[in-house]
This record gives structure tokens, C-alpha cells and sequence, in this order.
């Protein structure tokens, strides 16, 4: 099973800055099969991006994500105050599909 | 639109099994894949496995392997999930999400709350 991991637990900013997420991958993922979730309290996650830097539908262009083999970030670029929540990264390039733990990213 | 709707919450005794549903609209369902995933109560998400609405195919969560069965019923373009030998720990909010192409999520129901308690 492919664990990923994380960084930071927990992300302290304030809107307009740039918001940094880490996720690392315990071998390296076959293809670019990794994706980002957003999920608010008592919601079900969102799809923010797939296949590392793939943009659903609809959502906005201050989030970008990156990466390769076992590194990957997902990017907000100016915070607006309806981005604060928990962030999970996904990836689906084995069979046995995973998530990260998440990473809450809360107002400064 | 694409829609999932899943059945209402649940309580159950340990050793007992519950069977939750997903009832999609909006879409042709044997186009696309159904997985369930869930969440503890201030947990992170856990992948439970993945159907085909196509031919009925399945992947389990090793973890889960022997315990949970996926069907689908594409009369209705519906969804099932049974989790079988409850425990305490299986007490979570239970979510199907579509397949958009190859294991990314791109539309989820509301969720199934399942609370296991003696």
C-alpha cells in the first residue's frame, strides 16, 4: 500500500497569502495519478485537482497543483476566506488506492 | 446534474451488518466507476473499495477484504455498499463518489452516517 503523507498538520495564514501544501508518496506513483479534496465541515470532500495538475470543473485558477514521482504540492495562490479547510491528497496510480491524512489550513 | 444520493443514517448493534445505497441520476451510470470511501468521527478519509457499474467488478480495501460486498443495480443506476461483522470502529460517515476517469472523484453523495454501539 502506497502511504502518503502530509505537510504540516496544520497551515496558519491569512487571506490574500499563499498557501504551500506538501504530500509525499512512500514509492513512487506510476503515471500522474494523484488528486487534492477540499472538505468543510459537515461536507463531503470536493475534487480540486486531478492527475497532479488537472483543474476540475469550476474551480478557480489560484489553485494549481504539481509534482512528480514522490513529491507534490498543491498551491493556493491568494487565499480568499472560503479556502480555509482541510485539504486531503489522493492517489489512484495503484490498486489499493489512498489518502493522505489531511492538512488543516485555518485563519491567522 | 449529476447527482448521488445515498440512504438515511443507520444504527447498529456490533456483529450486525448494515447495507447502504447510492442512487445516481444525471448521468449514464455504466460509464462510470462507484467507490465508497469513509470517515471516522474527526478522522481523515479511507478508501473502501471500487465497483464497476459496467460489468460489476470489484476492488476492496485489503482491510476490508472478506467483511464488505459492492453491487450495483443498473435497473436503477444504484449503488450498494454491505459492511458485515460491525465493530465500534467501523462507526463513521459512509460516502459513494463517482469515478471520473481512472480514481479521481469527481461527484460524491451527502454521505451515510453508520453508527455501531451496543
Amino acid at each position: 500500500e502506497i502511504v502518503l503523507t502530509q505537510s504540516p498538520a496544520t497551515l496558519s495564514l491569512s487571506p490574500g497569502q499563499r498557501a504551500t501544501l506538501s504530500c509525499g508518496a512512500s514509492q513512487r506513483l506510476s503515471s500522474s495519478y494523484l488528486a487534492w479534496y477540499q472538505q468543510k465541515p459537515g461536507l463531503a470532500p470536493r475534487l480540486l485537482i486531478y492527475d497532479v495538475s488537472s483543474r476540475a470543473t469550476g474551480i478557480p485558477d489560484r489553485f494549481s497543483g504539481s509534482g512528480s514521482g514522490t513529491d507534490f504540492t498543491l498551491t493556493i495562490s491568494r487565499l480568499e476566506p472560503e479556502d480555509f479547510a482541510v485539504y486531503y491528497c489522493q492517489q489512484y496510480g495503484s490498486s489499493q488506492y489512498t489518502f493522505g491524512q489531511g492538512t488543516r489550513l485555518e485563519i491567522k | 446534474q449529476v447527482q448521488l444520493e445515498q440512504s438515511g443514517p443507520e444504527v447498529k448493534k456490533p456483529g450486525a451488518s448494515v447495507k447502504v445505497s447510492c442512487k445516481t441520476s444525471g448521468y449514464t451510470f455504466t460509464k462510470h466507476g462507484i467507490n465508497w470511501v469513509r470517515q471516522a468521527p474527526g478522522q481523515g478519509l479511507e478508501w473502501m473499495g471500487w465497483i464497476s457499474a459496467f460489468n460489476g467488478n470489484t476492488n476492496y480495501a485489503q482491510k476490508l477484504q472478506g467483511r464488505v460486498t459492492m453491487t450495483r443495480d443498473t435497473s436503477t443506476s444504484t449503488a450498494y455498499m454491505e459492511l458485515r461483522s460491525l465493530r465500534s470502529d467501523d462507526t463513521a460517515v459512509y460516502y459513494c463518489a463517482r469515478e471520473k476517469y481512472s480514481g479521481e472523484f469527481d461527484y460524491w453523495g451527502q454521505g451515510t452516517l453508520v453508527t455501531v454501539s451496543s
